[in-house]
């Protein structure tokens, strides 16, 4: 299965601020999937990101406060804009695999926490 | 509204135990259904089904759906310290290939 490395692993912000997540995948994907895991939550989808296109985005997500980029085929970006403590969450980088996209991988993680 | 359930929500038991964990699932324009383990922060990928009846093992692990009564489940036998985590459920659907995910079942086995 493909590689998929997401930094920071962690990190601790203070309210009002804004984090950029990197998820960098080993091989060319067409969409990466961005998603949050809420304490003691399952994991919720925020948007979909494809390269040439603007991000699709779930149900209750905005752009505004998630923006996403995809410049290529193996990187993409979320930033978590204007921070409260109500965004301290796990935040994963998913992608497909399988002979037709059947599978989906996850990356490592970003633990935050928002004091 | 697709859904996805799990049941129990949290489970202890003792090692060398067999347990069998429950996932039921309401998703419409249904692809396969997928089964995690997450014990830190990123899930990892266990089983996906898409046939009934078809049974999935690895080690220990195995797994089989039931698409008319819209169920699976995973079974553990000879559960270990190392199986504690929590078992995530998801459908993925057709449709822009959404995958809607489960609660999870949290799993804690003692020596």
């Amino acid at each position: 299965s493909a590689v998929i490395s997401q930094k920071p692993s962690r990190d601790i912000c203070q309210r009002g601020t804004s984090l950029t997540i990197q998820c960098q995948v080993d091989s060319q994907v067409t969409m990466m999937f961005w998603y949050r895991q809420q304490p003691g939550q399952s994991l919720t989808l925020i948007a979909t990101a494809n390269q040439g296109s603007e991000a699709t985005y779930e149900s209750g997500f905005v752009i505004d406060k998630f923006p996403i980029s995809r410049p290529n085929l193996t990187f993409s970006t979320l930033t978590v804009s204007n921070m409260s403590p109500e965004d301290s969450s796990i935040y994963l980088c998913s992608v497909e695999e399988g002979l037709s996209n059947e599978k989906l991988f996850f990356g490592s993680g970003t633990q935050l926490s928002v004091l | 509204e697709d859904k996805v359930v799990q049941s129990p929500l949290s489970l202890v038991v003792h090692e060398g135990d067999t347990v069998t964990l429950n996932c039921s699932y309401e998703v419409t324009n249904f692809r396969s259904l997928l089964w995690y383990k997450q014990e830190k922060k990123a899930p990892t990928f266990l089983f996906m089904l898409t046939s009934s009846g078809i049974e999935k093992k690895s080690g220990r692990l195995s797994s089989i759906l039931d698409k008319k009564e819209l169920f699976s489940i995973l079974n553990i036998t000879a559960t270990q310290t190392g199986d504690s985590a929590i078992y995530l459920c998801a459908g993925m659907k057709t449709s822009y290939d959404k995958v809607i995910f489960g609660p999870g079942t949290s799993l804690s086995v003692i020596p």
